[in-house]
């Protein structure tokens, strides 16, 4: 079965603070990671995939197979990083399932 | 034009209205998506239309029937709702089935009475 956790719903960091959102997954074959962002009153968009292997906004991802993590990483967190965090994964048949959701909030 | 746009933004409906979402796009893209969102959780796809045709249909109650009546417009047809079903409405499309990117639209807030 395919599944994706996120075991934080609230992470609250100060401005220059590292921040680490995790994600977990569950998915027997070789799956694609992706992270999705939803600032305050706006759309969900795309923020990285583990494919493109790059650095969105300062944000980084790395897929680790052994331990199942999509970990998202920023060494120094800033105010407007502040929003709603998915992880995504996609499997067989294209179908994206969604994390819960962590919902990131810098504080100055 | 490189957005996603639905129509309407806030819609209340009784249990016996029938009532429409729309979805445009006009970047080309050839796969279309309905997702609901419940509050506090995820997006939970619904169907996927690739070239016009209906993809996935991920078990949804037939009081919900998608429409694309072009590659650039999406539909969702609602009739006899309940009040469950009440949630906020997402369509997204990419550039075909297999793209990685998504690109969301703002929502349709949808309250059913």
């Amino acid at each position: 079965a395919q599944r994706v956790t996120q075991p934080e719903k609230l992470l609250s960091v100060f401005k220059g603070a590292p921040v680490e959102l995790k994600c977990n997954y569950s998915y027997s074959g070789s799956p694609e990671l992706f992270w999705y962002v939803q600032y305050s009153r706006q759309r969900l968009q795309l923020l990285l995939r583990h494919i493109s292997r790059e650095s969105i906004k300062g944000f980084t991802a790395d897929l680790n197979k052994g331990e199942t993590s999509f970990h998202l990483k920023k060494p120094f967190a800033q105010e407007e990083d502040s929003a709603m965090y998915y992880c995504a994964l996609r499997g067989g048949g294209f179908k994206t399932i969604f994390g819960a959701g962590t919902r990131l909030f810098v504080k100055a | 034009d490189t957005e996603v746009t639905q129509t309407p933004k806030h819609l209340v409906m009784g249990m016996t209205n029938k009532k429409s979402l729309k979805c445009e796009q006009h970047m080309g893209h050839r796969a279309m998506y309905w997702y609901k969102q419940k509050a506090k959780k995820p997006p939970e796809l619904m169907f996927v239309y690739s070239y016009e045709k209906l993809s996935i249909n991920e078990s949804v109650p037939s009081r919900f029937s998608p429409e694309c009546p072009n590659s650039s417009l999406l539909n969702l047809h609602l009739h006899a709702l309940q009040p469950e079903d009440s949630a906020l409405y997402l369509c997204a499309s990419s550039q075909d089935f297999g793209a990685y990117e998504q690109y969301f639209g703002p929502g349709t807030r949808l309250t059913v009475t």
